[in-house]
C-alpha cells in the first residue's frame, strides 16, 4: 500500500491563481480530511468527508472548497490565492471504526507558497 | 469537546524515560485520548491511544488517571530520533480531530 500520497510536493503561486492539491489513499478509508500548518504552530483542520459525498467544514474552511467522489480522492481547491494561505498543508484519512477513528495517517505534505 | 493542555516543551537525555503530560479535565466518558508526534516537518505520526486502562505498544506507554483528567505518555528509552512535537488529543464525537500546539521534546546526548 502506498497509504496516503499528496501531490505536489511543492508550489509557488501568484495571489489571485486557482489550484487543486490532490490527495488520494489506497486503503480503503471512510473518513478523509485536510489539515493546515503554519511556521511553528499546530495544524488547523480545513475540511473533512466521513464518506463519499458527504464532506463538511473544520475549524479554517474559508478559501477553500472539497469535493470527495470516490472513496480514494478527497480534492483541496484554492479558488483565489492568497498570502495568507501560505502553509503546509496535510491530508489525513482513517478508517472511521470504533476506537481506531482516531488513529489518522497522514500524506507527506504540500508546501504551498502564495507570491 | 474536550480540549488538552501540554506543557509548551521539555527536554530529555537520551537513554532516559520521557515523561509527557497532558490534562484533558472536560473529557468525557466515551471519549479516547490519542498522541501523535511530528518530526521536524514531516505528517504527524499516530502514538497510541487509550480510554481507561493503561496501554503500551512497541512505542511507547500512556498512562490515563482513574478521574481520566489526565494523562503521561512515556517514551522509555528516548533516542535522538524521538526529538519531536507531541500532540496529545481527545476525538470528539463529529470525529474532527484537533491538534493544538502540542509538547516541542528535545533528546539530547
Amino acid at each position: 500500500n502506498a497509504g496516503v500520497t499528496q501531490t505536489p510536493k511543492f508550489r509557488i503561486l501568484k495571489i489571485g491563481q486557482s489550484m487543486t492539491l490532490q490527495c488520494t489513499q489506497d486503503m480503503n478509508h471512510n473518513y478523509m480530511y485536510w489539515y493546515r500548518q503554519d511556521p511553528g504552530m499546530g495544524l488547523k483542520l480545513i475540511y473533512y468527508s466521513v464518506g463519499a459525498g458527504i464532506t463538511d467544514k473544520g475549524e479554517v474552511p474559508n478559501g477553500y472548497n472539497v469535493s470527495r467522489s470516490t472513496t480514494e480522492d478527497f480534492p483541496l481547491r484554492l479558488e483565489l490565492a492568497a498570502p495568507s494561505q501560505t502553509s503546509v498543508y496535510f491530508c489525513a484519512s482513517t478508517l472511521g471504526q470504533g476506537a481506531r477513528t482516531g488513529e489518522l495517517f497522514f500524506g507527506e505534505g504540500s508546501r504551498l507558497t502564495v507570491l | 469537546d474536550a480540549k488538552t493542555t501540554q506543557p509548551t516543551s521539555m527536554d530529555c537525555a537520551e537513554g532516559r524515560a520521557a515523561n509527557l503530560p497532558c490534562n484533558h479535565s472536560t473529557i468525557s466518558g466515551n471519549e479516547y485520548v490519542y498522541w501523535y508526534r511530528q518530526i521536524h516537518s514531516q505528517g504527524p505520526q499516530y502514538i497510541i491511544h487509550g480510554l481507561k486502562n493503561n496501554e503500551t505498544n512497541e512505542m511507547a506507554s500512556l498512562i490515563i488517571t482513574e478521574d481520566r483528567k489526565s494523562s503521561t505518555l512515556i517514551l522509555p528509552h528516548a533516542t535522538l530520533r524521538d526529538t519531536a512535537v507531541y500532540y496529545c488529543i481527545v476525538r470528539d464525537n463529529d470525529y474532527k480531530l484537533s491538534f493544538g500546539a502540542g509538547t516541542t521534546v528535545t533528546v539530547r546526548a
